[in-house]
């Protein structure tokens, strides 16, 4: 089964705390994760993809294949970074194609 | 701005109602997502549809109907309306069938409250 679990509904943190936001993954096969972020149930937009292994606004994800997870980190959090955040995964079907499977989404809560 | 356009964006209307949920994609886009947004749910993938056709599904009540037009934009129907459909339905569009590496440009959704 493909599936994104997110274990935390609400973290709260404190300005300039570090932040990880988990996230874990059920696919067989090679994965495909990403984050998105949602400002103030806005539109979702996309965070950053594990495949470009790149930093954001200062957050970063590793894939870890013998953990299945892909968890999202920030050392020094902002009260800028308060948002949901929703950790995805490109499930494939057949035909080829993809559909992006999202966690249950993590509210991230910074505080002054 | 993604480029997705919905209307409307908020909409009330009683149960055992029916309510059509519009999305223009972005231009150029051939892929349309129907995505529901509920507090308890979260973000669950209703449909897919790729240049006219249906590529995958969800979990799509059998209340729910969409469908993609010629000029690519897309309709949600939503029938038989009940308490529990209140949520916010995003559309989200990308240029191939299963994205360019995975983004998806999101609209803002229709908020759809039955009352």
């Amino acid at each position: 089964a493909q599936r994104v679990t997110q274990p935390e509904k609400l973290l709260s943190v404190f300005k300039g705390a570090p932040v990880e936001l988990k996230c874990n993954y059920s696919y067989s096969g090679s994965p495909e994760l990403f984050w998105y972020v949602q400002y103030s149930r806005q539109r979702l937009q996309l965070l950053l993809r594990h495949i470009s292994r790149e930093s954001i606004k200062g957050f970063t994800a590793d894939l870890n294949k013998g953990e299945t997870s892909f968890h999202l980190k920030k050392p020094f959090a902002q009260e800028e970074d308060s948002a949901m955040y929703y950790c995805a995964l490109m499930g494939w079907g057949s035909s080829n194609t993809g559909k992006l499977i999202f966690g249950q989404g993590t509210t991230l809560q910074v505080k002054p | 701005d993604s480029g997705v356009t919905q209307t409307p964006k908020h909409l009330i209307t009683a149960t055992g109602q029916r309510v059509t949920l519009r999305c223009s994609p972005r231009s150029g886009d051939l892929s349309v997502y129907w995505y529901q947004q509920s507090l308890d749910q979260g973000l669950q993938f209703l449909i897919q549809y790729y240049n006219g056709e249906e590529r995958a599904k969800g979990n799509i009540l059998e209340r729910f109907s969409a469908q993609q037009f010629p000029d690519l934009h897309s309709e949600l129907n939503l029938s038989s309306l009940e308490l529990g459909d209140s949520a916010l339905y995003f559309c989200a569009s990308s240029a191939r069938l299963a994205g360019k590496g995975g983004e998806l440009f999101f609209g803002e959704g229709s908020r759809l409250t039955v009352l």
